[in-house]
Order: C-alpha cells, then sequence, then structure tokens
C-alpha cells in the first residue's frame, strides 16, 4: 500500500538554526511526485516545493530544499535560517500513478520556532 | 483577488440547516478538489473535478452535494450534517487535474472554511 510517515509530531527549533523535518514514503510505482505543504493556524495549505522520482538534483526553493534519498525512499525537508514566521504545521504528500495521482498525505509536523 | 478563495471563512450550522460552501479559482487551472481535515487525521480528498466533470468522488455520504458550473468555480452543498462532520473544508486546484497532469501537477489550496455542526 502506498504511505506517507512523518516520524516526527512536533519539534521546538531555535530561531536562524536549520530545521529538518522527515518524510519517507512507501510505494512501488516507478514514477511518483513528492510534495511539502506549510499551514500555518490560519489553515491555509501553502504549496513549498516539488521532488519528482526521475529528478536527478535535490529540488530547492528559496530557503527550502528537498533531501532526496531514493534508495531510503525519504524526501526530508530542509528549512535554512529558520523565522518566526515559519511556525506551522508542515505536511509531506505524495502522487503516484496507479492513484491517477491523487495525493497520499502525512499526517504532519507541528514545528515551533523559539525567539 | 488571487489565488484561491473560499467563504465563507467560518460556519456554524445545525443538523437541520442547509448551506453552501464557495470556492473560487484565479489561476487558469482545469481541476478542483475539495478536502477534509479533521483534527488529528490525514486530509481525506472528497472530490475532484476536471475540466467541470466529476472524476473522483471517495465515498463521501450524500448529504454533502458537490457542484462545479465552471472551471473557475466549485462548490459545496451541505444538509442535514453530523456533528462529525465538523472540520475544516480546503478547496484546491491544479492546472490539469488527475487525469492528465502526472506526478507534477500541484495542487494550490484556498484558506478554507471552518464547519461546526452543532
Amino acid at each position: 500500500a502506498q504511505k506517507i510517515t512523518q516520524t516526527q509530531p512536533g519539534m521546538f527549533v531555535q530561531e536562524k538554526e536549520a530545521v529538518t523535518l522527515d518524510c519517507t514514503y512507501d510505494t512501488s510505482d516507478p514514477s511518483y511526485g513528492l510534495f511539502w505543504y506549510k499551514q500555518p493556524s490560519s489553515g491555509e495549505m501553502i504549496f513549498l516545493i516539488y521532488q519528482g522520482s526521475y529528478d536527478q538534483q535535490n529540488a530547492t526553493e528559496g530557503r527550502y530544499s528537498l533531501n532526496f534519498q531514493k534508495a531510503r525512499k525519504s524526501a526530508n525537508l530542509v528549512i535554512s535560517a529558520s523565522q518566526l514566521g515559519d511556525s506551522a504545521m508542515y505536511f509531506c504528500a505524495m502522487s503516484y500513478m496507479d492513484s491517477n495521482y491523487q495525493l497520499i498525505w502525512g499526517a504532519g509536523t507541528k514545528l515551533i520556532i523559539k525567539p | 483577488e488571487t489565488g484561491v478563495t473560499q467563504t465563507p471563512r467560518h460556519l456554524v450550522m445545525g443538523m437541520t440547516n442547509k448551506k453552501s460552501l464557495k470556492c473560487e479559482q484565479h489561476l487558469g487551472h482545469n481541476a478542483m478538489y475539495w478536502y477534509k481535515q479533521s483534527a488529528k487525521k490525514p486530509l481525506e480528498l472528497m472530490f475532484v473535478y476536471s475540466l467541470e466533470e466529476r472524476v473522483e468522488n471517495n465515498s463521501v455520504p450524500s448529504r454533502f452535494s458537490p457542484e462545479c458550473p465552471n472551471s473557475s468555480h466549485l462548490f459545496l452543498h451541505l444538509h442535514t450534517l453530523q456533528p462529525e462532520d465538523s472540520a475544516l473544508y480546503l478547496c484546491a486546484s491544479s492546472q490539469d487535474g488527475i487525469l492528465t497532469g502526472g506526478g507534477t501537477d500541484t495542487q494550490y489550496f484556498g484558506p478554507g472554511t471552518r464547519l461546526t455542526v452543532l
């Protein structure tokens, strides 16, 4: 069965430190996509970054980068130089071919940045 | 207005009421989605529309009725809801949708409607 696992229910990080949020996935499909979303307390789900299964390089978007380790089936999100505004829930999600590209969602990690 | 908008942002209704949630996307996308997010549960996909045609209905109770009059607007009509239907309802849109987009079809979300059923 296709699955996304986020093992960290919550994290506290000091402002300006780097943060790594863990995500492991399980699929036998060779073609899939991995997404990270941020959800502040306001509720909106904000798209952060995408990694395709065939992409050779790790995706980067500003302070966000995705540490993609295909053999380990992990797609960790790295936030450099964390800011107070980074406090939110973070969700990892996966699309794959056999699901008609519906997204499979992880349970999320609550990140709190301390001043 | 930009992105995906949803109204109302908050809704409190009794079990016998009828109400509707509205979603509008200003991104020129062809697909729209309704999700339900309950506390301590993963996001649940409810309905998908691609080019105004419903392509997915994930065993959602009939008390939820979607409507997609055009590619920019999506409604969720609610009637005789139960207290367990209280949740955050999120609308999303994507360029191509489930049938054609493939793994790169990123979904963009609205701010959600927080629904409380008394």
